[in-house]
């Protein structure tokens, strides 16, 4: 079975604070996603990596960054955190770059930013 | 641009109530179609995957089906562990030809009742 770990399940941060969020993936994936979820606003992409040390912009990538420096795992960095950075964080894995594939989701983390 | 619209937003069943969740999409060129059920404070769970029109896949008490407009979810005799939040997704050909992203809906949050 494919599984998808996050380091947290909870975290609770102050503003301004950097935040590491850590994914890792242990089927060999090619692409890894990080995804925000909003009540009422669905899931949104942040960034999302097709390949190590490559990375692209997704739909909300304002104050977040990203590093991929192995094939499994994939962190978001939030430079300064803010309160609307409040949400539930969701990485996900995918085995192919062009073929329809499933993604694979970790668990979550919900951050709190005070 | 790729588009998902799940429908209804919300749906209440009493249990054994069989019933069934949209999705219309719109995509240029599929690569396919996913379902994932989404429990609350957890990761989405893959479901299903549907690559072409008048495919058909089964999974205990749920059944999804795939036309070129639209993905339905049926649900036969539900209990009220079927209860989540039940997410669409399509894959498409891309603009620069990679498909590995995804475009999700909003979801269907299904409450079963004993």
């Amino acid at each position: 079975d494919v599984k998808v770990t996050q380091s947290s399940r909870y975290l609770v941060k102050r503003t301004g604070e950097k935040v590491f969020l850590e994914c890792v993936q242990d089927m060999d994936h090619e692409n890894m996603f990080w995804y925000r979820q909003d009540p009422g606003l669905g899931l949104r992409l942040i960034y999302f990596s097709y390949d190590v040390k490559m990375k692209e912009k997704g739909d909300i990538p304002e104050g977040y960054s990203v590093s991929r420096e192995k094939k499994e795992r994939f962190s978001l960095i939030l430079e300064s955190a803010s309160t609307n950075q409040t949400s539930m964080y969701l990485c996900a894995s995918s085995l192919f770059r062009t073929k329809g594939n499933e993604q694979f989701f970790g668990p979550g983390t919900r951050l709190t930013v005070l | 641009e790729d588009q998902v619209t799940q429908s209804p937003e919300a749906l209440r069943l009493q249990e054994g109530e069989s019933s069934s969740l949209n999705c219309s999409y719109t995509v240029s060129g599929l690569r396919g179609l996913f379902w994932y059920r989404q429990d609350p404070g957890k990761g989405p769970e893959f479901l299903f995957t549907l690559y072409s029109a008048g495919e058909e896949k089964e999974k205990e008490r749920l059944k999804a089906t795939l036309t070129k407009k639209e993905s339905f979810l049926h649900i036969t005799a539900p209990k009220p562990e079927d209860s989540a939040t039940y997410l669409c997704a399509v894959q498409g050909r891309g603009s620069s030809g990679g498909s590995y992203i995804p475009t999700f809906g909003r979801g269907t949050s299904l409450i079963v009742h004993p």
